[in-house]
């Protein structure tokens, strides 16, 4: 069965700093990957999707995420944190021949000013 | 695009009282998604249609749930009787089915509290 994880319940950054947000799946196959992020009182909006080719893919906000099947993981990354990206975050997989995505249970990222 | 549309936005009620969540998806998406999110829970999938049709109901916690989608731009959440550990955010997604990497688009929520 596919499963996700996100090992981080909350992760703190200094604004400017590199923020990393870590994520791992287990999947059969070859996995699709997703990060969404949710700001208070709003729903989920999508940030970027890895479904094949090159391994690092760039999304929204300038945020970046690394596909690394060896380790399984699929991390969320920023350069340079801004306040603004304080938010929850949410990785999401879903195997070839599975028919749902399942969202992991979220880390809350606080970025200080 | 006006996006996915939820209403009521907030609704408070009693327990025992019959509760309808709606939901309006993005116009062309052929898949339709509804959300829980607690804070205990985080996010789970309740159910999801494709083309109108229910493909997986396994996360709908008991039979007080119940959700239809009589249209494509039309879709149900129904609960009765409702009770306070339904309280929670409800979530509406719509997708246009595109193999297994499409992208989900939510609503904005519907916050449920149930006295």
């Amino acid at each position: 069965a596919q499963s996700v994880a996100q090992p981080e319940d909350q992760v703190n950054v200094a604004e400017g700093n590199p923020l990393t947000v870590k994520c791992t799946y287990s999947v059969s196959g070859n996995p699709y990957l997703f990060w969404y992020v949710q700001y208070p009182n709003r729903g989920l909006q999508f940030l970027l999707k890895y479904i094949t080719g090159d391994n690092l893919v760039k999304g929204s906000y300038g945020f970046e995420a690394e596909f690394n099947k060896s380790q399984t993981s699929f991390h969320l990354k920023k350069p340079s944190a801004l306040v603004s990206d304080s938010a929850l975050y949410f990785c999401a997989v879903r195997g070839p021949r599975d028919d749902k995505i399942i969202f992991g249970k979220g880390t809350r990222l606080h970025i200080l000013p | 695009d006006a996006g996915v549309i939820q209403s009521p936005r907030h609704e408070v009620t009693e327990m025992g009282q019959e509760v309808t969540l709606r939901c309006k998806p993005i116009s062309g998406h052929n898949s339709l998604f509804w959300y829980r999110q607690t804070m205990m829970r985080g996010l789970e999938l309740l159910i999801y249609f494709n083309n109108n049709v229910p493909i997986d109901d396994s996360g709908m916690p008991e039979d007080r749930f119940s959700a239809k989608m009589p249209n494509a731009s039309f879709s149900t959440l129904k609960i009765q009787p409702s009770e306070p550990r339904d309280s929670a955010v409800y979530f509406c997604a719509s997708s246009l089915e595109g193999g297994g990497w499409e992208t989900q688009y939510f609503g904005p929520g519907t916050r449920l509290l149930v006295l």
